[in-house]
């Protein structure tokens, strides 16, 4: 079964700590997503990746930094947190084949307060 | 840009009611649709897709119908139930590029949010 965990469910910071989100998938994914949702906007995407040490910047990536040094693993950095940052974050991973396309499968996502 | 405009919600029925979330979406090029589901408390699961024009992706009695001379993919149901209660997203996704990298990526709606009564 396909499984993609996110390390926390609930996080509460505080403005200007750096805070870290990990990402991690069992399906040997080449490609990897973060998005934040919000009321009314829908998921927007921050960055992805497409292989290990590769980064595309998505949408809304200020604010935001990632890594990838191994497949199965995407972290989402916020270097200095601030309050505007309060959203759910989701982590997704994909694979293309040609034959079927391509589906994205999501973690549970991480709710992050920032105070 | 890409972008994918979803009917406003909530929506709220009676259980056995008909289902019809609107999706319309603008892109350059030829996109596949996608329909994602949000269960409360959980990430987002996809429902179903399409790839192609008039093609009827299909999942849980779910249904939608890729119609690419209106530029929709709405969402139906013939007879909801509670448990179908959730966060629906439509999206779309460009085919990825010749380059050789396989991401494409998904641009999302909004998201309706349906609640089904007993």
């Amino acid at each position: 079964d396909v499984k993609v965990t996110q390390s926390s469910r609930y996080l509460v910071k505080r403005t200007g700590e750096k805070v870290f989100l990990e990402c991690v998938q069992d399906m040997d994914h080449e490609n990897m997503f973060w998005y934040r949702q919000d009321p009314g906007l829908g998921l927007r995407l921050i960055y992805f990746s497409y292989d290990v040490k590769m980064k595309e910047k998505g949408d809304i990536p200020e604010g935001y930094s990632v890594s990838r040094e191994k497949k199965e693993r995407f972290s989402l950095i916020l270097e200095s947190a601030s309050t505007n940052q309060t959203s759910m974050y989701l982590c997704a991973s994909s694979f293309y084949r040609l034959a079927k396309g391509e589906t994205q499968y999501f973690g549970p996502g991480t709710r992050l307060l920032v105070l | 840009g890409d972008s994918v405009t979803q009917m406003e919600g909530p929506v709220t029925l009676s259980e056995e009611a008909f289902l019809t979330i609107n999706c319309t979406y603008t892109a350059t090029g030829y996109p596949s649709l996608f329909w994602y589901v949000q269960y409360p408390g959980e990430g987002l699961q996809l429902l179903l897709k399409a790839t192609k024009a008039d093609d009827k992706g299909s999942n849980k009695g779910f249904e939608a119908t890729y119609r690419k001379e209106t530029t929709s993919f709405h969402l139906e149901k013939g007879s909801v139930q509670v448990s179908d209660s959730a966060v629906y997203f439509c999206a779309l996704r460009l085919r990825p590029n010749a380059g050789g990298t396989s991401y494409g990526k998904l641009t999302f709606g909004q998201g309706t949010i349906l609640t089904v009564h007993p």
